[in-house]
Order: C-alpha cells, then structure tokens, then sequence
C-alpha cells in the first residue's frame, strides 16, 4: 500500500531564514505530487504540482519554490522566510490529476 | 461567484442524528467528486469519490451528486462523537486540472 512521509510536524523559524520541507511517497511510481497552504478560514490553497521529476508548476507567485529531485520526493523552500508564510504546509499525492489526492499530516510552520 | 462553495458552520448535533453536509458549484465541466475529513492537526483523510452524478455508500457515509444543480452531499447516519472534524468537498474536471476544494465545514457530534 502507498504511504505519505512528511517532516517536520511542527517548526518554528525566524523571520528571513530559508526553509526547507521534504515529502516522500512510498509504494507506487511516478505520482502527481502536491504542495498546499492551509490557513484558518481561507480553505486548501494549491502552491505547486508536479506532474514528473523536475516538472513543477507553481500556482501563485510566492516567496516559496519547490523541486522534484526523485520520483518520490518533493521538496518545498524558501530563501528568506516572511512571516506570511506562517500556516500548515500540506503535501498529497494522487494517481493523476482526476484521482484522489491523498495527504501527509501537514507541518505546522510558526515564523517569529 | 466562487468556484466551490460550502457552508464553514459549525454545525453541532447530537449523538446519534443523521448529518447532512453540502457544497454547490459553478463549474458545470466538473466530473469528479471527493469529500475528505480532516481532524485538527491532521492531514485530510478521504472519505468517499464519485464519478459523474448518482449516489455511492460506504458504511454509515452516502455521497449524492446532482450535476443538474451543480449540488454534492455527504450523508453521515448513526454520527458518533468520532465524527467530529472539518469535512471538505473537492471536485476537479477531466483532464490534467487539479482539484477544486471547499472551505470545509466544521462538525461537532455531541455526546
């Protein structure tokens, strides 16, 4: 069966650090991948989707990237953290783009 | 008019009654549906995926599509005090689109 890693759970930055979040999957093969933005009352907001290694599509402008090193990994980062980029940071998977998404436990990220 | 919309609540009911949540949408070139629940601090779990309209059952959770009304609901009987979460429709259209998520609704089944 497939299963989703995501780390950290928790982390707290300082203001113009850079970040970095990692997210795995295991048990299938070439998955669309996910980054999303959850904040309170503004719903799942999509940040970026991979479709393949080293193809990433970004859904709004941000102070965040993302990349795609392996078929199973995708990373999200940020050379200098703003404190908007305080929330829960979501990564899912799916099958394709028609098929459910399935999601890690989130990191909470907190910027001082 | 927004692409998905759905009641944030909360909604509370007690033990044992049947819960009715919805979401309604504009954009008729959607054919997938999917609800997911989510608990606090938790990612979203799926709870159910429907293709095109018609009605689909998993235990005490039904799932209607209407497209004629651009209306989906989730039917949860017998609520336990484990229903208690966010529950958030999402919808996507064919093709390489990605999903379309509602603001979820708050529940609270009360013992």
């Amino acid at each position: 069966s497939q299963t989703i890693h995501q780390w950290p759970a928790t982390l707290v930055q300082p203001v113009g650090s850079p970040l970095s979040l990692e997210c795995t999957v295991e048990g299938t093969s070439n998955p669309n991948l996910y980054w999303y933005r959850q904040a309170a009352g503004r719903g799942l907001q999509l940040l970026f989707y991979s479709v393949g290694i080293g193809q990433i599509s970004s859904e709004v402008p941000q102070n965040l990237s993302a990349s795609r090193p392996q078929d199973r990994q995708f990373i999200l980062s940020s050379k200098k953290l703003l404190l908007s980029d305080s929330g829960f940071y979501l990564c899912a998977w799916s099958l394709n783009s028609n098929q459910p998404q399935h999601f890690g436990d989130g990191t909470r990220l907190s910027i001082l | 008019q927004k692409e998905v919309e759905q009641d944030p609540g909360p909604l509370s009911v007690p033990e044992g009654a049947i819960v009715s949540l919805n979401c309604t949408y504009s954009n008729s070139a959607f054919q997938y549906f999917m609800w997911y629940r989510q608990y606090s601090r938790k990612g979203p779990e799926l709870l159910m995926y429907t293709y095109s309209s018609g009605n689909k059952e998993d235990g005490r959770f039904t799932a209607q599509v209407d497209k004629s009304s651009k209306y989906i609901s989730l039917f949860i009987r017998d609520s336990q005090p484990s229903d208690s979460a966010t529950y958030l429709c999402a919808m996507s259209a064919s093709g390489n689109t990605p999903l379309v998520f509602g603001k979820g609704t708050r529940l609270s089944v009360i013992a």
